[in-house]
C-alpha cells in the first residue's frame, strides 16, 4: 500500500516567512504532484516533478527519489498564499495517492 | 482554453436515492480521473477512464460507477446514496497520449446527502 505523509498538518506563518511543507511517501514513484487546495474546494497543480528541483515564481520544489521524500518551500510569504498544500505521488500503475493535506495560513 | 469543467457546483440528495456527475476535460486531454474528497481529508481515487474503459479503480463499492463519452467527457453515478457518500467530487483530467500525465483538477462538485 503505498502512503503518503505530510508534515506539518497545520502551519501558520508571518507574511515575508519562508515556509517549507514537506511530503514522504513508502512507494517508489514515477512522479510527485504538489497540489493547492483554495476554500471552496478548486485544486491548482503547483508541480509535477519526478527529479531535482522545479522553480516557479515564489514557489520551489524539490525531490530526493532515493529517500523517497519531496518539500515545497514558499519565499516571501504572502496572505494569498493561505491555502492547503496537497502531495500526491503517482505510480507507475497511473494511479495518484494523495497526503491529507497542509494548511498553511499567513498572517499579514 | 476552459480548463476542466464540472457540473452541477451542488448536488442536495437524500438517502437511497442516485446522482450523476458531469465531468468535461482540459481541451486536448484524453484521459478523467475522479476523486472523493471527504471533509479535511485528501482527495481519494475512484477510477480512471480512458479510451472509454474504466482503466483503474480505487477501493470505492460497486455503488460507484462511471462513463466516458467519445467525446472524453465523464460521467460518475452513485447508487444507492449514503450519508457517508456527502463528499466533495473532484474529476482531474491528462493526456495519456505523450505520457505526461499531469492533472489538471475540475472546481469540484459538492455533494450533500441528507
Amino acid at each position: 500500500k503505498n502512503e503518503v505523509e505530510q508534515s506539518p498538518q497545520n502551519l501558520t506563518a508571518q507574511e515575508g516567512e519562508f515556509i517549507t511543507i514537506n511530503c514522504s511517501y513508502s512507494v517508489g514513484i514515477s512522479a510527485l504532484h504538489w497540489l493547492q487546495q483554495h476554500p471552496g474546494g478548486g485544486i491548482v497543480s503547483l508541480f509535477m516533478l519526478s527529479s531535482g528541483k522545479k522553480k516557479h515564481g515564489r514557489l520551489i520544489a524539490t525531490i530526493n527519489i532515493q529517500e523517497k521524500h519531496s518539500s515545497l518551500h514558499i519565499t516571501a510569504s504572502h496572505p494569498r498564499d493561505s491555502a492547503v498544500y496537497i502531495c500526491a505521488d503517482k505510480n507507475t500503475g497511473n494511479q495518484f495517492y494523495f497526503g491529507t493535506g497542509t494548511s498553511l495560513t499567513v498572517i499579514p | 482554453d476552459a480548463g476542466v469543467t464540472q457540473s452541477p457546483t451542488h448536488l442536495i440528495k437524500t438517502r437511497g436515492q442516485q446522482v450523476t456527475l458531469r465531468c468535461s476535460p482540459k481541451s486536448g486531454h484524453d484521459t478523467v480521473s475522479w476523486y472523493q474528497q471527504a471533509l479535511g481529508q485528501g482527495p481519494q481515487f475512484i477510477f480512471q477512464y480512458y479510451e472509454e474503459e474504466e482503466r483503474q479503480r480505487g477501493n470505492f463499492p460497486d455503488r460507484f460507477s462511471g462513463h466516458q463519452f467519445p467525446n472524453y467527457s465523464s460521467e460518475l453515478n452513485v447508487n444507492a446514496l449514503l450519508l457517508g457518500d456527502s463528499a466533495l467530487y473532484l474529476c482531474a483530467s491528462s493526456a495519456h497520449r505523450g505520457g505526461s500525465y499531469e492533472q489538471f483538477f475540475g472546481p469540484g462538485t459538492r455533494l450533500t446527502v441528507l
